[in-house]
């Protein structure tokens, strides 16, 4: 596709129940980027991709956080055993190469109830 | 302190006006410098960079100081549709993957 697609758009989950994001970068770029989005806040950095290997995962918040990127384009966001202060959007972004523009997805809507 | 601060506004202008506002950041290793623009319940999406030298895309004119780390936008003769939340962006020569950003400058442009 053009541009940088996350499913799905909206998902409700139980409290404790686990969840699965992913997002499909643009075709041929090298990096991938995962931010959690809270209400009235920017973009806060949970993990990094070049190519498969994650490079950098020191944003994820507890090890219910769990990111994959096995052959280096779709990444999955896995979170197990959803809390309530999980609820937030989760936005993908994908870039040609590290330190160039990165494009964002629609984003995740998650609320956990 | 958050690396990457900026005032939340709102900044209320009226149509054809001038704004500006900036963003201050905390590691003087950041190298690179990036406006984002968020609508309303949408994605970021790339405003303009910021250069050494300052640089100016249309209305719009980013400079950077690195001696007091801060850079700045300005938003000449406003437009309705610039009505949005504006996101300072760093990335850091430590960090090249990790873009770091501040938590956004509301705009309210006004008829």
């Amino acid at each position: 596709g053009a541009g940088v697609s996350q499913s799905p758009r909206y998902k409700v989950a139980k409290r404790g129940q686990d969840v699965a994001l992913r997002c499909d970068p643009i075709s041929g770029h090298v990096s991938l980027f995962w931010y959690q989005q809270a209400l009235g806040q920017g973009p806060e950095f949970l993990t990094y991709f070049q190519n498969e290997a994650q490079l950098d995962k020191s944003g994820l918040p507890s090890d219910r956080f769990f990111a994959e990127r096995p052959e280096g384009s779709v990444s999955t966001l896995k979170i197990q055993r959803t809390q309530q202060e999980d609820s937030a959007v989760y936005l993908c972004a994908s870039s040609q190469d590290r330190g160039t523009e990165a494009f964002f997805g629609q984003g995740t809507r998650l609320t956990v109830v | 302190r958050k690396e990457v601060e900026q005032d939340p506004g709102p900044f209320n202008v009226p149509e054809g006006a001038t704004v500006a506002f900036n963003c201050t950041y905390s590691n003087s290793a950041s190298q690179s410098f990036f406006w984002y623009r968020q609508d309303c319940r949408k994605e970021p999406k790339l405003l303009m960079s910021v250069y050494s030298s300052g640089n100016e895309d249309g209305r719009f004119t980013a400079q950077l100081n690195r001696a007091s780390q801060y850079i700045s936008l300005l938003i000449r003769d406003s437009k309705l549709s610039d009505s949005a939340t504006y996101l300072c962006v760093v990335l850091r020569t430590d960090s090249w993957g990790k873009l770091q950003f501040g938590a956004g400058t509301q705009v309210v442009v006004t008829p």
